[in-house]
């Protein structure tokens, strides 16, 4: 496709349960981004990988979060044991690399806890 | 003191009026700096970048950079009812990891009055 695609763009789940956020990047864009967004935030950032590999995870909250981009294209944002705290727009950007050059975010995905 | 600040706002102006945004980060060996605007439901959407000292111009919009300040901003120009919207102003902030991640400030929003 022509922009990043991330789906679903709403996921409404109970609170405890496992979700799954993927993201598909712009096609050859190596730098892959994973922000949230919480309402009147700007987004924060959460992980990125450059390639496969998860080059800057310093922004995951804790544990229950894990992100994978096994063959350098699309990505998966893994929550465990969800959170009310949790709910938020999920967010994906992707360049054509890391070092400085624009980024492009996709629709988002709206997340909801209950 | 928070990585990237903004004023949230809201900034209002009358149509056809000049819209000054500004931004200021803490990390002096920031390079790369970026507006992004964001409407209401939607996701962030890139209108200007710049990398080095100066202005930059392109159509109604200028990006202004002082490093020596560590200050950015965005003239919006013959402002517009559509460019109503929140503008949020990103970074390269080094991290204690030693990386590099565009990290955003919580936007400003701006109204424009017809």
């Amino acid at each position: 496709g022509a922009g990043v695609s991330q789906t679903p763009s709403n996921k409404v789940t109970e609170k405890g349960k496992y979700v799954e956020l993927r993201c598909d990047p712009i096609s050859g864009h190596t730098a892959l981004y994973w922000y949230r967004q919480s309402l009147g935030q700007g987004p924060e950032f959460l992980i990125y990988f450059q390639g496969t590999g998860a080059a800057d995870d310093s922004g995951l909250p804790n544990d229950r979060f894990f992100a994978v981009r096994p063959e350098g294209s699309v990505s998966t944002l893994k929550i465990q044991r969800t959170e009310r705290g949790d709910s938020a727009v999920y967010l994906c950007a992707s360049s054509s690399n890391h070092r400085d050059t624009e980024a492009f975010f996709g629709q988002g995905t709206r997340l909801t806890v209950v | 003191q928070k990585e990237v600040e903004q004023n949230s706002g809201p900034l209002s102006v009358p149509e056809g009026a000049i819209a000054s945004l500004n931004c200021t980060y803490s990390d002096r060996v920031s390079q790369s700096f970026f507006w992004y605007r964001q409407y209401s439901g939607k996701s962030p959407e890139l209108i200007m970048s710049i990398y080095s000292n100066g202005d930059k111009e392109d159509g109604r919009f200028t990006a202004q950079l002082n490093k020596a300040s560590q200050y950015v901003s965005l003239l919006i120009r013959d402002s517009q009812p559509s460019d109503s919207a929140t503008y949020l102003c990103a970074v390269t902030v080094s991290r204690d990891t030693g990386r590099r991640a565009l990290t955003f400030g919580s936007g400003t929003r701006l109204q424009v009055q017809p």
